[in-house]
């Protein structure tokens, strides 16, 4: 089974306006952490936004907010105000449990585009 | 904030040769590493852990003979990959955590490598 699923392949919206990117994940590990990261074409791999298992609140970073729904295994992305330079591929990942050498394993994104 | 650098960012070689990318943390001592594979428009796939002074731990399906790696000090890591072909023509990316930190992950700016 997959542990991380994003089933938007792609997502367009338009400039200033938010957008959602869903993504689920599966796991039986009560500790985990959830990441959002974004990905230009230039291929760099940018952290976004972090959300622990243990978080009683959703995380928020800027204009980026993860809409964090425990019970439903969800952890959407939200951008607020989307700007032309949001255009990119977005990735959901998640690490299970503690310790250093635990890797990330990520969906397999969404591209988005921001229209003017 | 902690960077992670990759040598070289794009490499073009011949079939048949072999072809060394690095990862180094600059500013943090790293553990562990993470080498991921990204071929065009699909998402991270993780090939080995890199464990410092110890042999790497390689994803079920990666030849370990063909994707050597290196973890001789705490900031640097080697992906070596050996009688490179054609179908090994992809992004190459590095990870590392900062185990000083609570979560973050970095990622390396990627090795884009085309087999001829």
């Amino acid at each position: 089974a997959q542990k991380i699923t994003q089933t938007q392949p792609g997502m367009f919206v338009q400039e200033k306006e938010a957008v959602t990117l869903d993504c689920t994940y599966d796991t039986s590990d009560p500790s985990y952490g959830l990441f959002w990261y974004k990905q230009p074409s230039s291929g760099e791999m940018i952290f976004l936004i972090y959300q622990g298992s243990y978080d009683q609140q959703n995380a928020t970073e800027g204009r980026y907010s993860l809409n964090f729904q425990k019970a439903r295994k969800s952890a959407n992305l939200v951008i607020s105000a989307s700007q032309l330079g949001d255009s990119a591929m977005y990735f959901c990942a998640m690490r299970e449990g503690r310790g250093s050498a635990r890797q990330l394993t990520f969906g397999s994104g969404t591209q988005l585009t921001v229209l003017p | 904030g902690a960077v992670v650098s990759q040598h070289p960012s794009w490499v073009i070689c011949k079939s048949g040769t072999s072809v060394k990318i690095e990862c180094r943390s600059l500013d943090f001592q790293a553990t562990t590493m993470f080498w991921y594979r990204q071929f065009p428009k699909q998402s991270l796939m993780l090939m080995a852990t890199s464990n410092e002074g110890s042999k790497a731990t390689y994803e079920q399906g990666v030849e370990k003979d063909k994707f050597l790696i290196n973890h001789a000090s705490l900031t640097l890591s080697t992906l070596t990959v050996t009688s490179a072909h054609p179908e090994d023509s992809s992004f190459y990316i590095c990870s590392a955590r900062d185990p000083g930190l609570a979560y973050e992950q970095y990622f390396g700016p990627g090795t884009r490598l085309t087999v001829t």
